[in-house]
């Protein structure tokens, strides 16, 4: 079935550095989803892109909608103690024509040192 | 505005015995979806509900079976739990049965099979 590898798995970094992660797919996808999960919470949405070659910001947070549509790439500027959590990539799975589910990506797991 | 609502928020059940876990939409919300997510692991689709009716189901056994009542609401039944069955439960809503701008994510219900 499809699956979303993302990576790295996980990032240790120091509070005001900028962070890059990706996610990858043998799949197209139509759209693609950021989410990011704090600790005993469920994920929440940060950024939706739709669109091939799409650049979308967030406050601090840039994703992009790679050309091929087999991937993504999430940016976070100037990282602060918050931004500490698990970013998940995700793409609804398109099925008879569909989308009615998610494929979510394993993860990265992001800490900011202080 | 109450987001999506998930009860209980943990839960330990003895293995081969049968647990149901609830959800309430966030409001303006018609259709809900189940996800697990197994430690270390991103969400995985286990079912999804519309009009009080699965219309999407996931790479789950029949063990698992769900119900959305008039008002929206739903519910997750699993009936002889395994040790395997131990994850954090999301409920997940939207608007109409296809994807567009991603889910509202619940903060889950913690189950842990003993």
């Amino acid at each position: 079935g499809q699956q979303l590898n993302q990576s790295p798995q996980s990032m240790f970094i120091q509070e005001g550095e900028d962070v890059s992660m990706n996610c990858t797919s043998s799949s197209i996808f139509n759209t693609w989803l950021w989410y990011k999960q704090d600790p005993g919470e469920g994920p929440v949405l940060l950024i939706a892109l739709y669109k091939a070659g799409e650049l979308t910001s967030n406050g601090r947070l840039t994703a992009q909608f790679g050309i091929t549509r087999k991937d993504s790439f999430l940016n976070i500027s100037a990282s602060i103690p918050s931004d500490v959590g698990i970013y998940f990539c995700a793409g609804p799975l398109i099925s008879s024509g569909s989308a009615r589910q998610l494929t979510f990506g394993s993860g990265t797991q992001l800490t900011v040192l202080p | 505005d109450a987001g999506v609502t998930q009860s209980p928020t943990h839960l330990i059940k003895t293995r081969g015995q049968q647990v149901t876990l609830r959800c309430s939409p966030k409001s303006g919300h018609d259709t809900v979806s189940w996800y697990q997510q197994a430690l270390g692991q991103g969400p995985q689709f286990i079912f999804q509900y519309y009009e009080e009716e699965e219309r999407q189901r996931g790479n789950f056994p029949d063990r698992f079976s769900g119900h959305q009542f008039p008002n929206y609401s739903s519910e997750l039944n699993v009936n002889a739990l395994l040790l395997g069955d131990s994850a954090l439960y999301l409920c997940a809503s939207s608007l109409g049965d296809i994807i567009s701008y991603g889910y509202t994510f619940g903060s889950g219900t913690r189950l842990t099979v003993v």
